[in-house]
């Protein structure tokens, strides 16, 4: 299986500030990786598709970059409604897997 | 606007099965640009892919659960379901289940569904 580690587990920013979340996968996986918010009661909401284009309908605040199989999710600029966990997905082949979540938390 | 919800016991018994169905609205189950899937969530486990199917009954399974999941389709329904059987504490999670398209993960998902495994 692909595993994929996310870092930090925690993060604790302020509003306005610049956030960045990574996430490394063991092995190649092309950029067939997903970002999603989750908060607390709710589905995970996709926010990134094929690591760095942005679904329809959310904040250009929110970017994904690739290099090699480090993938990066950033908040340029973080609103208080960005406090969430967030997740990556790889479903570059079976079976997807996905990281154990970044808490973001608005100071 | 698509909208999915999830359905089935909240509590199941050790060794049986549990048997849950997902209920898709706002668009058809039977496209062919899409893949469903079913993904459960525990404290312990975090996030974990169950499984996808497409609207002709073609199934992929995580290895970790193969022996124990059935994921079938009824598109007169346009419903999916997710039979595990033998389950066990371990299996205690919210499920979700979820619009899988082509080239994408999954874009649409259920509110999911809490199943606690317990006598």
């Amino acid at each position: 299986d692909i595993q994929m580690t996310q870092s930090p587990s925690t993060l604790s920013a302020s509003v306005g500030d610049r956030v960045t979340i990574t996430c490394r996968a063991s092995q190649s996986i092309s950029s067939w990786l997903a970002w999603y918010q989750q908060k607390p009661g709710k589905a995970p909401k996709v926010l990134i598709q094929k690591a760095s284009r942005l679904e329809s309908g959310v904040p250009s605040r929110f970017s994904g970059s690739a290099s090699g199989t480090e993938f990066t999710l950033t908040i340029s600029s973080l609103q208080p409604d960005d406090s969430a966990i967030y997740y990556c997905q790889q479903y570059n082949s079976f079976p997807y897997t996905f990281g154990r979540g970044t808490k973001l938390e608005i100071k | 606007q698509l909208h999915l919800q999830e359905s089935g016991p909240g509590l199941v018994k050790p060794s049986e099965t549990l048997s849950l169905t997902c209920s898709v609205s706002g668009g058809s189950i039977s496209s062919s640009s899409y893949y469903w899937g079913w993904i459960r969530q525990s404290p312990g486990k975090g996030l974990e892919w169950i499984g996808n199917i497409y609207y002709s009954g073609s199934t992929y399974y995580n290895p970790s659960l193969k022996s124990r999941v059935t994921i079938s389709v009824d598109t007169s329904k346009n419903q999916f379901s997710l039979k595990l059987s033998s389950v066990t504490a371990a299996d205690t999670a919210v499920y979700f289940c979820a619009r899988l398209p082509s080239d994408d993960s999954f874009d649409y998902w259920g509110q999911g569904t809490l199943v606690t495994v317990s006598s």
